[in-house]
């Protein structure tokens, strides 16, 4: 089954713990990208990344950190969680074709708290 | 910078009604137009992606439309039924995708 998996799914730490959210498709697509969902705010983009060894900033990419050394897994990376990053972050992740990135597949979701 | 809007925030419907969510966009250099269904508490499900020489896609009940040089999309549910009550995203892609706040959406039984 085609899918994006995202672990955990929950997850409440403390300030300053480092923390890593794994992303892995099974498409073999190019693109992954990350985001976090809040109230009044929508999704906004963190990190995106067209291939391996490939990233670039989305709009909100500061307390964040991000890697691509294969191509189907895109960690995200919490050096040093802080409490205004408590959120709901999707991983997706798309084929390139000629026309761009192509129909975008997401993940379920992570729900972080961050006390 | 590329802003996405959506209207209306929530749209409260009776079953069978026919409806239009609204899409626009600033900046007309996207590579295409996605929207995406999402349920509370879940990740987003794409519906339809039109890329940027397309009009129009169809998928069952949904039809959605693009007109770039506008920038605005279109999404029109056909007789809607309360298993469509979810809330409804667009997002335009340029490499960076830009996301609509989103149409909340009830359908009344």
């Amino acid at each position: 089954e085609a899918q994006v998996t995202q672990n955990p799914r929950y997850l409440i730490t403390v300030t300053g713990k480092k923390l890593t959210v794994t992303c892995s498709q099974n498409m073999n697509h190019e693109y992954m990208s990350w985001y976090r969902q809040d109230p009044g705010l929508g999704l906004r983009q963190i990190y995106y990344s067209m291939n391996v060894e490939v990233t670039d900033k989305g709009d909100v990419p500061e307390g964040y950190k991000v890697s691509r050394k294969e191509k189907r897994n895109f960690p995200l990376i919490l050096e040093s969680p802080s409490p205004n990053q408590t959120s709901l972050y999707f991983c997706a992740s798309s084929h390139i074709g000629t026309g761009g990135t192509g129909e975008l597949f997401f993940g379920e979701g992570s729900r972080l708290t961050v006390l | 910078k590329q802003e996405v809007t959506q209207i209306p925030a929530a749209l409260s419907v009776p079953e069978g009604e026919n409806l239009v969510l609204n899409c626009s966009f600033t900046d007309s250099a996207i590579y295409n137009l996605q929207w995406f269904r999402q349920d509370p508490g879940k990740g987003l499900t794409s519906l339809l992606l039109i890329q940027s020489s397309q009009r129009e896609q169809t998928s069952g009940r949904l039809n959605a439309s693009l007109d770039k040089s506008s920038g605005r999309s279109t999404l029109y549910i056909a007789a809607s039924q309360p298993g469509d009550s979810a809330t409804y995203l667009c997002a335009v892609s340029n490499n960076d995708m830009r996301f609509g706040a989103g149409t909340r959406l009830t359908v009344k039984p």
